[in-house]
């Protein structure tokens, strides 16, 4: 299995609202990532999450709260977002760099969000 | 080349043909590199993989040279079809992390 899931597919939401995105695998990836894509760009990183610890965080408004309740689920809390967050959500998950050696990240679908 | 402004890059082509998208990267520190492939609505695919141990890995029909020299990277896809259609990015991973930078992309258009 070699699948990332990613609910919901869409997400529309007011300023004031709170809601949350889910990603799981089950390929017994350790490392977990939340990147951002808008239209017509390459997506941007977020977060990353290594054992189930915040690894990498990249800047990111506080309104976006990321967490990793187990090695197979991640989620992404949002609250008070922006029009200018509206964008594809993408979750990914890969095994961790040791030493030398990286890994290919698996992608999921993407929920693409609209803050109206 | 690079995008501008909300435009990207496109390569068209027909059928059949031979598709060569590059890539340049920005690190010397990147020891890992991977195409990806994205089509409209989904989430970025993995294509092919290369380290900076090596500088040409062969795929199913497709293959990466990586020029280390130069920074610059290219996706090769042979009898390129229509299914090959969308928007394909090179990734660097920088060395020792497990953080991935995405190049701008191009778009691959395949016409009959």
């Amino acid at each position: 299995d070699t699948e990332v899931t990613q609910t919901p597919k869409h997400l529309v939401m007011g300023m004031t609202n709170k809601k949350s995105l889910k990603c799981e695998q089950h390929m017994g990836h350790r490392a977990m990532y939340w990147y951002k894509q808008k239209a017509k760009k390459p997506p941007e990183l977020m977060f990353v999450y290594s054992y189930e610890k915040l690894s990498i965080n990249e800047s990111v408004p506080s309104r976006f709260s990321p967490e990793c309740p187990n090695s197979s689920l991640l989620n992404l809390h949002l609250h008070a977002l922006q029009p200018e967050d509206s964008a594809l959500y993408l979750c990914a998950s890969s095994h961790l760099t040791t030493g030398a050696l990286s890994y290919e990240q698996y992608f999921g679908p993407g929920t693409r969000l609209t803050v109206t | 080349g690079e995008s501008v402004g909300l435009h990207l890059p496109t390569l068209s082509v027909q059928e059949g043909d031979n598709s060569i998208i590059n890539c340049a990267y920005s690190n010397s520190a990147s020891d890992y590199f991977i195409w990806y492939k994205q089509e409209s609505g989904k989430g970025p695919q993995f294509i092919i993989d290369i380290r900076s141990n090596m500088d040409k890995r062969q795929g199913q029909r497709v293959t990466v040279l990586l020029n280390k020299t130069v920074k610059h990277l290219s996706l090769q896809i042979a009898a390129t079809q229509p299914g090959d259609s969308a928007v394909y990015f090179c990734a660097e991973n920088r060395y020792n992390t497990d953080k991935l930078i995405f190049g701008t992309g191009t778009r691959l258009q395949v016409f009959p």
